[in-house]
């Protein structure tokens, strides 16, 4: 099984703010990576896929890199709207999520 | 645009088996492939397995034994079975399909349903 390891687990951030959340696979997954948003309450929402494509719809400040074992996405200005969590899911060989990354209002 | 809806009994005893469907609506169940994930109170999210439109199936080596998943294209529903559960088992149960003209199982969701609570006690 791949294991996917998020950090950090929660991160305290203000408007305006460039935050970056990093994802580091067991073993090589290429770009088979995607990113998600969830809100409390409400089913998660794709943000990225195969580690650096914008889903459609989802803002330009949100970006993603990586290949191999480690990704990272970054929110170039923090939107009130971006309070959440955020999930990776590699898609390499089936589907496993990382732990989550809980972006809080500092 | 393609809707997802899980629908089944909010409370499971333990050892009793969970019985959930998603129901897909706005578009056809035919030709893809759709999955359940769940997600324990407070925790992260967990793939349980996918079902592809002509029945073939798979599921999380952790649960294998004890998931079945199968599909009704004539109701264009699918469905989640979980036998003998356990508190553990307690979590929101999410239906989602996998990206149009993807990989197939091996890829990732664009459209997941509102989700479920399940509740194992008895």
């Amino acid at each position: 099984d791949i294991q996917m390891t998020q950090s950090p687990s929660t991160l305290s951030a203000s408007v305006g703010d460039s935050v970056t959340i990093t994802c580091r696979a067991s073993q090589s997954i290429r770009s088979y990576l995607a990113w998600y948003q969830q809100k409390p309450g409400k089913a998660p929402k794709v943000l990225i896929y195969k580690a650096s494509n914008l889903e459609r719809g989802v803002p330009s400040r949100f970006s993603g890199s990586g290949s191999g074992t480690e990704f990272t996405l970054t929110i170039s200005s923090l939107q009130p709207d971006d309070f959440a969590t955020y999930y990776c899911q590699q898609y390499s060989s089936f589907v496993t999520f990382g732990g989550g990354t809980k972006v809080g209002i500092k | 645009q393609v809707q997802l809806q899980e629908s089944g009994p909010g409370l499971v005893k333990p050892s009793e088996t969970l019985s959930l469907t998603c129901t897909v609506s706005g578009g056809s169940i035919s030709y893809d492939y759709w999955s359940w994930i769940r997600q324990p109170p407070g925790k992260g999210l967990e793939w349980i397995g996918y079902v592809y439109y002509s029945g073939s199936t798979n599921s999380n080596p952790s649960l294998k034994s004890r998931v079945t998943i199968s599909v009704d294209t004539s109701k264009n529903q699918f469905a989640l079975e979980l036998r003998s559960v356990t508190a553990e088992d307690s979590a929101v149960y999410y239906c989602a399909r996998y990206v149009p003209g993807g990989r197939d199982y091996n890829d990732y969701m664009d459209v997941w349903g509102t989700g479920t609570t399940v509740t194992v006690s008895s």
